[in-house]
């Protein structure tokens, strides 16, 4: 009874490294979602899929990559880290739209970018 | 027009009080409008949801008022408990389902013993 898994919990990166936080859920979800929360700032959408093969830019892509081979997991890719990157990131996975709204959030991943 | 606007950004109240968060939208197409709970270290977690052909839904002590021509949504606490202490957000999205959702930027709620 995993649910959806993040991977790290911590991490601290220097200016311009790169690194993958991985993410994989067990409830069969076709639909998985990555978002940014800052303090203060809620969380803000920064990419999703509706299904393997397919991904979509949330509100503040810039800077990221995703892909979706399989319908368990969903990496986020940081290329160039900047401070500006410094945030905890959620992965979170649903049924979808029709089949009722619940987003299944991970625990998060807090990144440190110095 | 994709903003969800919540208020206060901090509560604080006293175990036995009634908490309320506030929040407000323009987009008159969203149609579902959930409100997640996150503990500290933790992820955020559904705690109740409404869709804009109800005024109100009460799941145990929480509440959500909905009103339509205001274009604003409320949560209530009652008999707010220590355990309550969280951060809260609203949330809105088209279509009825998690795809896109719009968060509020959080109510941090401390309940005092």
């Amino acid at each position: 009874n995993a649910g959806v898994t993040q991977t790290p919990k911590f991490r601290i990166l220097k200016i311009g490294q790169s690194m993958t936080l991985q993410c994989t859920q067990d409830m069969n979800h076709n639909y998985m979602y990555w978002y940014r929360q800052d303090p203060g700032m809620g969380l803000k959408l920064i990419y999703y899929s509706v299904g393997a093969g397919i991904t979509d830019k949330g509100e503040v892509p810039n800077g990221y990559n995703v892909s979706r081979s399989t319908t368990e997991d969903f990496p986020l890719r940081l290329e160039l880290a900047a401070p500006s990157q410094t945030s905890v990131y959620f992965c979170a996975s649903s049924w979808g739209a029709g089949k009722g709204g619940e987003l299944f959030f991970g625990e998060g991943s807090r990144l440190t970018v110095l | 027009q994709q903003q969800v606007k919540q208020s206060p950004q901090s509560l604080i109240v006293q175990k036995g009080g009634i908490s309320i968060i506030n929040c407000a939208y323009e987009n008159t197409a969203f149609d579902y409008f959930p409100w997640y709970q996150q503990f500290p270290g933790k992820g955020p977690a559904l705690l109740i949801a409404i869709r804009p052909d109800v005024s109100e839904k009460k799941e145990g002590r929480f509440t959500i008022s909905f009103n339509k021509s205001a274009k604003q949504f409320s949560l209530h606490i009652m008999d707010s408990q220590p355990g309550d202490s969280a951060t809260y957000f609203c949330a809105a999205s088209i279509k009825g389902g998690s795809e896109k959702l719009v968060f509020g930027k959080g109510t941090k709620l401390t309940v005092n013993p």
